[in-house]
């Protein structure tokens, strides 16, 4: 079945750093990749998504590349700031489905 | 435009008690899908209604049920209260056909 594994948390870095958080996935077809971010005490709001190989999405500084050879999807940010600090969620889905499969989150931590 | 609203934000029950969630979803959307958030097993897709009818279900026993309103507001109940059911509650909504979901800030359920 399908499936998405992202890099265990926590993920600790001081501002500006460089981020990188690793996502693979598991897949019969041909998903839409997603990530998520959920701040502390919030749902979760979707930060970027890739619907097909070699596109890349990106908002806000954080870009992810569909890497169909690789099934990947990793999510980088050039220079954190505090307030990236959250819990990130790699994901995929199918138009058809509408069920979405989430990896089990990563949390990052910014020090000021 | 509003986002997606569910009520109450916090539940405190007791086992062998029933509850039922609310979900609003956004102006437009007819899809309303519900996930289970839990440190253990993280978020888990529970089922997604459209048009007041069940299209897909994810693998959670029959004491978790749900409906759809003609209005496209959702509701799920969860009948007799069992401690693992303490967790994190959110719908999310969609458009029809597409694979982006819209999440709400979840209800959070103590069973004591």
């Amino acid at each position: 079945g399908d499936s998405v594994t992202q890099m265990e948390g926590p993920v600790t870095l001081s501002e500006e750093a460089f981020l990188t958080i690793n996502c693979t996935y598991t897949a019969t077809g041909y998903p839409s990749l997603f990530w998520y971010v959920q701040y502390p005490g919030e749902g979760l709001q979707l930060l970027l998504k890739a619907t097909k190989a070699d596109d890349k999405g990106s908002n806000k500084g954080f870009e992810a590349t569909y890497r169909k050879e690789t099934t990947s999807f990793h999510l980088e940010k050039g220079s954190v700031q505090v307030s990236d600090s959250a819990v990130y969620f790699c994901a995929l889905s199918y138009s058809s489905a509408s069920k979405i499969i989430f990896g089990s989150g990563t949390r990052l931590s910014i020090r000021p | 435009k509003a986002g997606v609203t569910q009520t109450p934000r916090y539940l405190i029950k007791t086992r062998g008690q029933q509850v039922t969630l609310s979900c609003s979803p956004i102006s437009g959307h007819r899809s309303v899908s519900w996930y289970q958030q839990t440190p253990g097993q993280g978020l888990q897709f529970l089922f997604e209604y459209f048009s007041e009818t069940q299209r897909n279900k994810g693998n959670f026993p029959g004491r978790f049920s749900g409906r759809q309103f003609s209005n496209s507001r959702s509701e799920m109940n969860v009948s007799t209260l069992e401690l693992g059911d303490s967790a994190l509650y959110l719908c999310a909504s969609s458009l029809a056909g597409r694979d982006e979901q819209f999440f709400g800030p979840g209800t959070r359920l103590t069973v004591l």
